[in-house]
């Protein structure tokens, strides 16, 4: 089975821009989650999307946001870039086997704000 | 806070030894899986062990759950140079839950 997949690989913007985020899941896997990585907070959780519906949502400003299709393919767009959204952006597709959910992430998208 | 708490924060060791890693968490948990990044990349998913079960192997690696002392360790056995990488642990409350990550341990391996 191919992997998770995000595109764009590489982004640059300009704050106040705003920008979308497209993440392919594995296959057979109906959730989608979010993150963003930065050096300064880590891994953070941004939300996750099942069955085309949000299940959860991380601390994050209303700016973030994100949607999920029929096909399970997501996006997450972030509105108004602020230089402290430079970060990078995962996404991971989990599968619930055994009582469990088990992620596997894309290679992610690498955002830089100027 | 964050669930998660890797320790320690960066590990430098020789090919060949074993390095451990330690994660403790807040909350009670249905499970905790371990994952590596390579620098800048996307996280892989390397074991995930059950709020039931206390050891777990995978080749190189075993991981061992105390959910009495909310700590997890991870062993990485005759290490080489392509363990270098960022190693964390993320906890798993269950259902409609998110997973939490913790800040992970630098591990360098060297030739």
């Amino acid at each position: 089975k191919a992997g998770v997949t995000q595109t764009p690989r590489y982004l640059i913007k300009t704050r106040g821009q705003q920008v979308t985020l497209s993440c392919s899941p594995i296959s057979g896997h109906r959730s989608v989650s979010w993150y963003q990585q930065t050096p300064g907070q880590g891994l953070q959780f941004l939300f996750e999307y099942f069955s085309e519906t949000q299940r959860n949502k991380g601390n994050f400003p209303g700016r973030f946001s994100g949607r999920q299709f029929s096909n399970s393919r997501s996006e997450m767009n972030v509105s108004t870039l602020e230089l402290g959204d430079s970060a990078l952006y995962l996404c991971a597709s989990s599968l619930f086997t055994g009582g469990s959910y088990e992620q596997y992430f894309g290679p992610g998208t690498r955002l830089t704000v100027t | 806070s964050q669930q998660g708490e890797e320790d320690p924060q960066a590990l430098s060791i020789q090919e060949g030894e074993n390095a451990t890693m330690n994660c403790s968490y807040k909350t009670s948990i249905n499970n905790l899986q371990w994952y590596r990044q390579n620098s800048g990349r996307g996280l892989v998913h390397l074991i995930l062990i059950r709020s039931n079960e206390r050891e777990k192997h995978s080749g190189r690696l075993r991981v061992t759950l105390d959910t009495s002392k909310k700590s997890s360790s991870l062993l990485i056995t005759a290490s080489r140079a392509a363990d270098t990488a960022s190693y964390f642990c993320a906890t798993d409350g269950g259902y409609g839950q998110n997973f939490v990550f913790g800040p992970g341990t630098r591990l360098s391996v060297l030739p």
